[in-house]
């Protein structure tokens, strides 16, 4: 029969175009947003993460905002590359709670050439 | 570059073996999580320890799962009897404190 799975949204990009990619959180106590990217066949590679206390992080061709009145969180990559092609989740923790994250489903990113 | 390694890479099993998944975390690091990944069910925390005591295993099938720590250099999953629908990527990731948590590289497991 069909194999039925997660369905990933997918944003395809032009190499050298901006990508920007949004994740809605849950619970309005999370003060800790981290964001991973997972390439096909390997663990997720952490790649920057906010606490509540900003609503802006800068990285290395990424950008991390946050909106904590709508409880969103976006990833701006500049200038995408064919390298940046994988699957991107977003993750929140309450860091006076658990140790737990609760991760995004996920979103997959083609560069496109 | 410190790194979370995990073995083996690959684990291929016939229905009812028992498989044992290792894991090293990052020096220093004293939290320690087991997540497995399906195209079904995407990310699941399995289990985490602090200081190498386990806090939460509630994600885990009690009753052929178990997760250790016997010193702070290793993490063991073990499944006994394991079954097919086990077949996943058992990842393990280490952190500090509440800190960011990085992953290792994943166990692939096959069990037929």
């Amino acid at each position: 029969g069909e194999s039925v799975g997660l369905h990933l949204p997918t944003l395809s990009v032009q190499e050298g175009d901006n990508s920007i990619i949004n994740c809605a959180y849950s619970n309005s106590a999370s003060d800790y947003f981290i964001w991973y990217k997972q390439e096909s066949g390997k663990g997720p590679q952490f790649i920057i993460d906010i606490r509540s206390n900003m609503d802006k992080r800068q990285g290395q061709r990424v950008t991390v905002l946050l909106n904590k009145t709508v409880k969103h969180l976006s990833l701006q990559i500049a200038a995408t590359q064919p390298g940046d092609s994988a699957v991107y989740f977003c993750a929140e923790s309450v860091t006076s709670g658990t140790y737990k994250y609760i991760f995004g489903t996920g979103t997959r990113l083609k560069v496109l050439a | 570059d410190a790194r979370v390694t995990q073995t083996p890479r690959h684990k291929v099993t016939e229905m009812g073996q028992e498989v044992t998944m290792r894991c090293q975390p990052i020096l220093g690091h004293n939290t320690v999580f087991w997540y497995r990944q399906t195209m079904m069910q995407g990310l699941e925390l399995l289990a985490y320890f602090r200081n190498r005591a386990p806090l939460d295993d509630s994600g885990m099938p009690k009753d052929r799962f178990s997760a250790e720590m016997p010193d702070a250099t290793l993490a063991t999953l073990k499944i006994q009897p394991s079954e097919p629908r086990d077949s996943a990527v058992y990842f393990c990731a280490s952190g500090r404190g509440r800190e960011t948590q990085y992953f290792g590289p994943g166990t692939r497991l096959l069990v037929l």
